[in-house]
């Protein structure tokens, strides 16, 4: 079984500069977050969706930060104006519904911003 | 709202001896704890977990007990290995909601040396 796959692996930014990353769920999971894992940290929820929706975004610093899923199944992180306190790993994680099921992480894009 | 602490950030082992990586919780509901081991570069997987009170739970030769009195689910290991090297992360979501939306610690790095 194909496991959570993010895109690129690594970037390296100036400040003010845009960034996306891009996350594919397990095929099936309906259910989709982003966190955010500054270096020696543990992860931090940004946003999830289940299907489309977005269920929660208060996390998600809205003014520069923003995440879609369109079709319910892949999923785009977006930085508009990056700044050095966003250096960190993103990581993806699928779920399929309910709160008792497993979370599925990908090994995440770590981003430097310089 | 919801928090965990794991109290130690580095531990340093010798292969073969016992180790216990300290969790311990807050929470308003019903509690769901979670071990999680990430290597390096590698994806976060589910190493553990729980919502049952004084019931041990294994894996791969980890072991947990959740015990609601003490707020507490610390991972232990009866004999380290190399392979055991990794950062471990605790993390708690809770029974009331409809998805797993999961609270971080800020994790244990464990280095096993020969």
């Amino acid at each position: 079984e194909a496991g959570v796959t993010q895109s690129p692996r690594y970037a390296v930014l100036q400040e003010g500069q845009a960034v996306s990353f891009w996350c594919d769920p397990i095929s099936g999971h309906d259910t989709l977050y982003w966190y955010q894992q500054p270096r020696d940290q543990g992860p931090q929820l940004l946003v999830y969706f289940r299907d489309e929706a977005v269920i929660d975004n208060s996390q998600l610093p809205s003014d520069r930060f923003s995440a879609v899923r369109p079709k319910g199944t892949n999923s785009t992180l977006k930085i508009q104006s990056a700044k050095q306190g966003d250096t960190a790993t993103y990581l993806c994680a699928s779920s399929f519904g309910g709160s008792q099921n497993t979370l599925y992480f990908g090994a995440g894009t770590r981003l430097s911003v310089l | 709202g919801d928090s965990v602490t794991q109290t130690e950030g580095l531990v340093t082992l010798t292969k073969g001896l016992p180790v216990m990586l300290n969790c311990t919780y807050q929470t308003t509901y019903s509690p769901f704890l979670f071990w999680y081991v990430q290597h390096l570069n590698e994806a976060p997987k589910l190493l553990l977990k729980s919502s049952t009170d004084n019931k041990r739970t294994e894996h791969q030769g980890f072991y947990a007990t959740l015990h609601k009195s003490s707020s507490s689910f610390h991972l232990q290991k009866s004999s380290v290995q190399l392979s055991d090297s990794a950062l471990y992360f605790c993390a708690l979501s809770d029974l009331s909601g409809s998805f797993n939306k999961l609270t971080f610690g800020a994790g244990t790095r464990l280095a096993v040396c020969p």
